[in-house]
Formats: C-alpha cells, sequence, structure tokens
C-alpha cells in the first residue's frame, strides 16, 4: 500500500488556468514533505521543504501548503514551461536513523498548453 | 547554489564492461547518495555515505560498487550489469542533522543524473 499518494496522475491546464496538485500521506510522524519538479530525462530539481501543519511556501507561480495529512502545491496561471512531473517525497519519523530514506509519491505529469 | 554534478550524461557498456559513474558537490554537504530511477517512475535509494562512511545500502546487487573518496565525491562503480539495470541513476546530496542512531539528512539534492543503458 502506498504511503504517498499523489492525484491527479496526470493535469492537462491552459495557460493561465489555475490549479492544485495533491499529495496525501498515510502514516504519522513526518519530518518533512518535499516537492520537486522532475523535467523528462533529468533529475528531480527541488522546490520546496515543509515541516509542520500550517506552513506555507511560495515561489514564482507555485505555493505549497501543508496540513496533517496532506500538501498541496498551487500553481496560479501556468505557463507552459511550467509543465514537468511533480513529485512528493516525505521523510518519517523512525526509530533509527532517517537517512536518505524518502518516501517519494509517484507524481503528477503536468502540461501547460498555450 | 545548490547544484550536484554527475558525468557521464549517457553510458552504454555491455554486460561484461566495467564502469564507472561519477558524482561531484561543493555545497559543504557530508551526506551523498545514490538513487535509481526508472521510466515513470519516482526515484529508489540505493546507497548513502554519511562523513564519507557507507551508512545505508538498500540490498543493492554487488555488482553496484559505491566509493566515497571525500567528502565532495561519489562514484558508483559498474560491473557485469543485466539489462534491467538500464535506468537514469541520480545522484544526491544533504546537510546532516542529528548524531549517531538520529542521524537524519535536512533537504535532498539532486544532479541531472547518468543515462544508463546496459545492452
Amino acid at each position: 500500500e502506498d504511503q504517498v499518494t499523489q492525484s491527479p496522475e496526470a493535469l492537462r491546464l491552459q495557460e493561465g488556468e489555475s490549479s492544485s496538485l495533491n499529495c496525501s500521506y498515510t502514516v504519522s510522524g513526518l519530518r518533512g514533505l518535499f516537492w520537486y519538479r522532475q523535467d523528462p530525462g533529468k533529475g528531480p530539481e527541488f522546490l520546496f521543504t515543509l515541516y509542520s501543519a500550517g506552513e506555507e511556501k511560495e515561489k514564482e507561480r507555485l505555493k505549497a501548503t501543508l496540513t496533517k495529512k496532506e500538501s498541496f502545491l498551487h500553481i496560479t496561471a501556468p505557463k507552459p514551461e511550467d509543465s514537468a512531473t511533480y513529485l512528493c517525497a516525505v521523510r518519517l519519523a523512525d526509530r533509527g536513523s532517517t537517512l536518505g530514506r524518502l518516501y517519494f509519491g509517484r507524481g503528477t505529469q503536468l502540461t501547460v498548453w498555450p | 547554489d545548490t547544484e550536484v554534478t554527475q558525468t557521464p550524461k549517457h553510458l552504454v557498456m555491455g554486460m561484461t564492461n566495467k564502469k564507472s559513474l561519477k558524482c561531484e558537490q561543493h555545497m559543504g554537504h557530508r551526506a551523498m547518495y545514490w538513487y535509481k530511477q526508472k521510466a515513470k517512475k519516482p526515484p529508489e535509494l540505493m546507497f548513502v555515505y554519511s562523513y564519507e562512511k557507507l551508512s545505508i545500502n538498500e540490498s543493492v546487487p554487488s555488482r553496484f560498487s559505491p566509493e566515497c573518496p571525500n567528502s565532495s565525491l561519489l562514484n558508483l562503480h559498474l560491473h557485469a550489469l543485466q539489462p534491467e539495470d538500464s535506468a537514469l541513476y541520480l545522484c544526491a546530496s544533504s546537510q546532516l542533522m542529528g548524531m549517531g542512531r538520529r542521524l537524519s539528512g535536512n533537504t535532498i539534492y539532486f544532479g541531472e543524473g547518468s543515462w544508463l543503458t546496459v545492452v
């Protein structure tokens, strides 16, 4: 069973049409939720880190928010260059080291057309 | 500036070849990682080095051999790979927090990846 679920799997938006991507997690003990953007054939590019419910972060047309069980990535007035796969990952509190153990969602493939 | 540099960007190798993937970061991070990513799938953790010592090996086959020569460099030595090992190999780094068994990584920054094709 997936511990991190992203929805929708794919999203097509017209340029300027705002929307939100969802990342929900089913486990407790969050030590960080991370959003990445990944272009085809390239490594994930870091966007945001959120640590506690109520936290919000913004960067250009993107805004990430966090609640106790999910995070949203809001895209305002997207442009074609925002087309990419957006990955969500969580680091959970283990009894031992959590070093490197990120639980990734499967991603949302966003396409923005002119 | 957050930058993790990987070489080569593309590699084609036969099943009997020996090759290496290289990674470098100059952010002062003391944790470095190798991830593997197949098409349409999220990255999967392979190895973690903290303070230049191997901390985590996610039961990776011995045909993959990591090496951390110093705090800025990370290598992945490849030998006798199989076609199913073809994937995007991602190097990453992060700062470290905590101590001992509670050691944890901060935000993980990825490189552009090395595309590996095994023929």
